[in-house]
């Protein structure tokens, strides 16, 4: 069964500066990759996905991520940060089905991305 | 367009009560499934489902029934809460199963005392 690893449960920033958010996935078969987005109070929002071709995926807000399959990442990244960037991020994947199941979608354990002005 | 709408919003239930969480999507979506949320633990699969009168277990389905008899609903039955069960509570569904994007409702926030 697939896994998701998120490394940070909470990452601070400085307004304008660099947000990586880390994202590994355990996998011998490319899969689909998403990211998503929770604002408090709210469900989750789709920020990108990778599903296949160009490994670099930009999505909303000016967020972008790289596939990287001898990594097995998928790192989440913008270059200058937002206060209204400041959510919780989570990175996602699909985990094929087999013989006896279906496929199905596992969340990561978040990260928590706080702004500092 | 609704999308996903989840009710209650809040709920609380003493341990051994008993309640059904609906959700309903009016996008025609095949694939629907049940999330429960809780702090450092990102989002867990409970059940979901590919289609009408199709259903399957996740990660956590302990303690949970589900049953889909519809395209568009997809109840969460709690059959006897307990304290373990407090968390919120999410309902997505997506068109192609899990490899498309998910659509999220806004969550039912459950406490079991």
């Amino acid at each position: 069964a697939q896994s998701v690893t998120q490394l940070g449960s909470h990452v601070s920033v400085s307004e304008g500066a660099l947000v990586l958010l880390r994202c590994n996935y355990s996998s011998s078969v490319p899969p689909y990759l998403f990211w998503y987005v929770q604002y408090p109070n709210q469900g989750l929002q789709l920020l990108l996905k990778y599903t296949t071709g160009a490994t670099l995926v930009k999505g909303i807000n000016g967020f972008e991520a790289e596939f990287k399959k001898s990594e097995t990442s998928f790192h989440l990244t913008k270059p200058s940060a937002h206060m209204s960037d400041a959510a919780e991020y989570f990175c996602a994947v699909s985990d094929p089905g087999g013989e006896t199941s279906y496929d199905k979608v596992i969340f990561g354990p978040g990260t928590s991305l706080s702004v500092i002005p | 367009n609704a999308g996903v709408t989840q009710t209650p919003k809040f709920q609380v239930l003493k341990t051994g009560q008993s309640m059904t969480l609906q959700c309903a999507q009016d996008m025609n979506h095949e694939y629907m499934s049940w999330y429960r949320q809780d702090p450092g633990m990102g989002l867990r699969l409970i059940h979901y489902s590919v289609g009408a009168g199709i259903t399957d277990q996740g990660e956590a389905p302990n303690g949970y029934n589900v049953s889909r008899s519809t395209t568009e609903d997809f109840p969460l039955r709690l059959l006897s809460a307990a304290p373990s069960q407090t968390s919120v509570y999410f309902c997505a569904s997506s068109y192609g199963g899990g490899i498309s994007p998910l659509h999220f409702g806004n969550g039912t926030r459950l406490t079991v005392t």
